[in-house]
C-alpha cells in the first residue's frame, strides 16, 4: 500500500527565515514521483517541485528544494527566505508507477509566517 | 501559459439534484484526473483518463460518472447528491514527459455546495 505522512499540521516561521516541511512515504515500487503542492486559503492548487524516485539530485525550483533522502523515505520540502505570500497549505503527494495514474496525497502542512 | 480551466467556478444544489462539471484540459495534454477535497481534508482522487480512455478509478462513489471527449476535455457527472459530496472538485492534466516526469497542473476548482 502507498501512503504519505505529514506529521506537523501547523508550523511558523519568521519572515525571512527558512522553514523545512516534513513529508514520508511509503511504496515498495522502484518507480515514483514526489510532489509538493501550495494550496492558499483562494483553494488553487499550485505545483511547487518534483522529485523522480531515480533522480541523483535533490530538486530545486526557486526558493524551493526539496531533500530527499531516499533510504529514509523522506521527502522534506525546503522555502528558503519566507515570504508572508507563503502562509498557506502544503500538501506532499507521491504518484508510485504500480499505482496507476493516481495521486495520492498527505493530510497536509499549514504553515504561517509571521512578520 | 494556458493553464486547466474548469467550470462552473461555483454550483449550489439541493438534494437528489444532478451537477455536471467540466474541465478543459492545457492544450496538448493526454491525461485528466479528477480529485475531491472535503473541507480541511486532503484531496482523494476519483477518477482519470488518458487519451479519452478511462485509465484508472478510485473512491468515485458509483452515482458519479466522468468521460472525457473528443477534444479532450472532461466532464464529471453527479447524480443523486447528498450533503456530503458538498466539497472543492479539482480537476487536473498532465503529460508524460521524457524521463518519466508527470506533473499534474490544477485547475482552481470548482466549488459545490448541496443543500
Amino acid at each position: 500500500a502507498q501512503k504519505i505522512t505529514q506529521t506537523q499540521p501547523g508550523m511558523f516561521v519568521q519572515e525571512k527565515e527558512a522553514v523545512t516541511l516534513d513529508c514520508t512515504y511509503d511504496t515498495s515500487d522502484p518507480s515514483y514521483g514526489l510532489f509538493w503542492y501550495k494550496q492558499p486559503s483562494s483553494g488553487e492548487m499550485i505545483f511547487l517541485i518534483y522529485q523522480g524516485s531515480y533522480d541523483q539530485q535533490n530538486a530545486t525550483e526557486g526558493r524551493y528544494s526539496l531533500n530527499f533522502q531516499k533510504a529514509r523515505k523522506s521527502a522534506n520540502l525546503v522555502i528558503s527566505a519566507s515570504q508572508l505570500g507563503d502562509s498557506a497549505m502544503y500538501f506532499c503527494a507521491m504518484r508510485a508507477k504500480g499505482g496507476g495514474f493516481k495521486t495520492i496525497f498527505g493530510a497536509g502542512t499549514r504553515l504561517f509566517v509571521k512578520a | 501559459a494556458a493553464g486547466v480551466i474548469q467550470s462552473p467556478r461555483h454550483l449550489i444544489k439541493e438534494k437528489r439534484e444532478t451537477a455536471t462539471l467540466k474541465c478543459y484540459p492545457i492544450p496538448r495534454h493526454d491525461t485528466v484526473y479528477w480529485y475531491q477535497q472535503g473541507p480541511g481534508q486532503d484531496p482523494q482522487f476519483l477518477i482519470s483518463f488518458y487519451e479519452k480512455m478511462q485509465s484508472d478509478k478510485g473512491s468515485i462513489p458509483d452515482r458519479f460518472s466522468a468521460q472525457q471527449f473528443s477534444d479532450y476535455h472532461s466532464e464529471l457527472n453527479m447524480s443523486s447528491l447528498e450533503l456530503g459530496d458538498s466539497a472543492l472538485y479539482f480537476c487536473a492534466s498532465s503529460i508524460r514527459l521524457a524521463g518519466g516526469q508527470e506533473t499534474q497542473y490544477f485547475g482552481p476548482g470548482t466549488r459545490l455546495l448541496v443543500l
